[in-house]
Order: structure tokens, then sequence, then C-alpha cells
């Protein structure tokens, strides 16, 4: 699997946007990009994926740059429950056996400020 | 609502022990996971089945067995727990073959102490 690179951490005012970044340089070309979060004390929660087309659904906004070796995860209106750690997770999307694992990073801790 | 139960939230065990965790799910999920999460490491993958009785190692498999009897159920076993083991655990099932999400679900964790 690709090796993805987060920020450690990140502030956001709440109401206002908040785009957390991620490289995927290495990239392939049947890699997906997933994007799950872990708010404290729970267990991580999927929030979106795409493979180069935008994707947006009600969690959020993905957004690959043409190239690939690039996204960014949108929360467009950011609330004080969207504090959580954010982890991009590069993966080919399904086939047998062992490539159905994740390989969670350290991920991006988003803080959202009232 | 995909729901993935674990045994416990908080568990105290004495070095030695044998210690079990179990996890449930009740989606029909056929891959079944277990990861532990220590701070500044994230979360690593112990074990993962795909199949009842099929098992394969992940990245962190030492000290750790499992077994999957039955879907629903898969439990993560510490023959002989040591003090490095003290940690959360996190079980995840998802769906088989044929989903491009892919999304895994994930249960609430169990914080398991080792004195």
């Amino acid at each position: 699997d690709a090796k993805t690179t987060q920020p450690p951490s990140m502030d956001c005012a709440e109401g206002r946007a908040a785009n957390l970044p991620c490289n995927h340089s290495t990239i392939s070309g049947n890699e997906y990009v997933y994007w799950y979060r872990q708010i404290h004390s729970q267990g991580p929660q999927y929030i979106i994926h795409g493979l180069k087309n935008n994707e947006t659904n009600e969690m959020a906004s993905l957004i690959i740059t043409e190239d690939r070796k690039s996204s960014t995860l949108i929360l467009p209106h950011a609330t004080l429950r969207d504090t959580a750690v954010y982890y991009c997770i590069v993966r080919v999307a399904h086939s047998g056996g062992s490539n159905y694992k994740l390989t969670f990073g350290k991920g991006t801790l988003l803080t959202v400020n009232p | 609502d995909v729901k993935v139960t674990q045994s416990s939230r908080y568990l105290v065990k004495r070095t030695g022990e044998k210690v079990f965790l179990e996890c449930v799910q009740d989606m029909d999920h056929e891959n079944m996971f277990w990861y532990r999460q220590d701070p500044g490491l994230g979360l690593r993958l112990i074990y993962f089945s795909y199949d009842v009785k099929m098992k394969e190692k992940g990245d962190i498999p030492e000290g750790y067995s499992v077994s999957r009897e039955k879907k629903e159920r898969f439990s993560l076993i510490l023959e002989s727990a040591s003090t490095n083991q003290t940690s959360m655990y996190l079980c995840a099932s998802s769906i088989g073959q044929g989903s491009v999400k892919n999304e895994q679900f994930f249960g609430p964790g169990t914080r398991l102490t080792v004195l």
C-alpha cells in the first residue's frame, strides 16, 4: 500500500470549513483513497473514499488532485463534535485475502474551537 | 445499523494470565480484524480473518492468537499476558469481496491493563 503523509495537527473555528490535506505521491493506479476518523474513546469511523473523481457524501467532500498524488478532506461546516483524529489511507479497493486490511498512520488531530 | 460489540470496555489482568477478548458482529460480515492502539504508535493490526476458521497474521501477531469458529465471533487470545500488552484493543468487521467501499466497522474498544 502507498504511504501517506498528513500534518500531525490542525485547528479550525466552529462553523468554518476544515480542509485536511494528505500526500500520497506513490499511489498506484488501482489504489483508492480512504478517510476515517476517530473521536476520543471511540473506534474509528469510515468517512469517505475515492479513486480519482471528487466525492461528496453527508459527512464530507473528498478532493483528489488530477495526478492523484494528494487529496483534501473537506468538512464544510465544522462543529465541536468533529474534533477527532483523521486518517488518510491508500489501498486497493477489493481483492482476496490480505488486501482487505487497512494500515492506519498517525493521522491528523483536528481541533474545532468555539 | 451494523453493530460490533466487544465483551468488556475495561479489563485488568495479571502477568501470566490467559486472556480472552471477544468480538461479535451482527451484519454477517466475512472479514474481522483485531487491532491494538497505543499512544504515538497509532492502530496496528494484530490478526484478521476473512472466513470462518481462516486467519492471517497482521503486523504484530507475536504473543497473540485468534479463533473464529463462527462467522459472527472473532476472539483474540493472550496466552500469557505481559505488561507490554497493556493497550486499547479494537475489533472491526467488513463485508467480503465485491465491495469497493470496503468499510470497516469498529467496536468501542477494550482497554486492557496487565499488572
